[in-house]
């Protein structure tokens, strides 16, 4: 069946630094990519998403590229904020039912 | 942008009773709704799909008596925990689809004594 592993968590950095989440995932077919965010008391919100291979998806300076070759999805910022602090979920959607599979979620925690 | 909400946004309730929850589709109409649960520091489980107009479908190991899924209307779900006991208290969080991406709702935090 489909899954999606994220790198465990919690991830710890200062303000600005580089972040890189790391996501693997298993399918079949040729699934939609996103990556979810959860700020603390919230539910999630959509961060961005990639249909195809090879697709980039970008929002609020975070980044992610389809890689169909390595069966990942990365999700990428140049320089965090303490804002940034939450839960990122990465997941997949089959295109049939649209029933998304997550992983287990990563923290961010960013200190000033 | 494509707004989802949920009510009540929490709830505390005996042990024994029944609580409804909805979910609703503000800006779009949605034939398929998305029902999960969240457990502490945990990923969503996905309990049931539900769809206008007809039965909802239940993710292996959800108890279709137990949680009681209606989707009258195409902006409009709800969850009916039945009998509700400690172990039901969760975060219960639905979704719509629109486009082809699933819009999450704020959740539902429910708390049983």
């Amino acid at each position: 069946g489909n899954s999606v592993t994220q790198m465990e968590g919690p991830v710890t950095l200062s303000e600005e630094a580089f972040l890189t989440i790391n996501c693997t995932y298993t399918a079949t077919g040729y699934p939609s990519l996103f990556w979810y965010v959860q700020y603390p008391g919230e539910g999630l919100q959509l961060l961005l998403k990639a249909t195809k291979a090879d697709d980039k998806g970008s929002n609020k300076g975070f980044e992610a590229t389809y890689r169909k070759e390595t069966t990942s999805f990365h999700l990428e910022k140049g320089s965090v904020q303490v804002s940034d602090s939450a839960v990122y979920f990465c997941a997949l959607s089959d295109r049939d039912g649209n029933k998304l599979v997550f992983g287990a979620g990563t923290i961010l925690r960013v200190k000033s | 942008g494509a707004v989802v909400s949920q009510h009540p946004s929490r709830v505390i309730c005996k042990s024994g009773t029944s609580v409804k929850i909805e979910c609703r589709s503000l800006d779009f109409q949605a034939t398929t709704m998305f029902w999960y649960r969240q457990f502490p520091k945990q990923s969503l489980m996905l309990m049931a799909t539900s769809n206008e107009g007809s039965k909802a479908t239940y993710e292996q190991g959800v108890e279709k008596d137990k949680f009681l899924i209606n989707h009258a209307s195409l902006t409009l779900s709800t969850l009916t925990v039945t009998s509700a006991h400690p172990e039901d208290s969760s975060f219960y969080i639905c979704s719509a689809i629109r486009t082809e991406t699933q819009y999450f709702g704020p959740g539902t935090r429910l708390l049983v004594l």
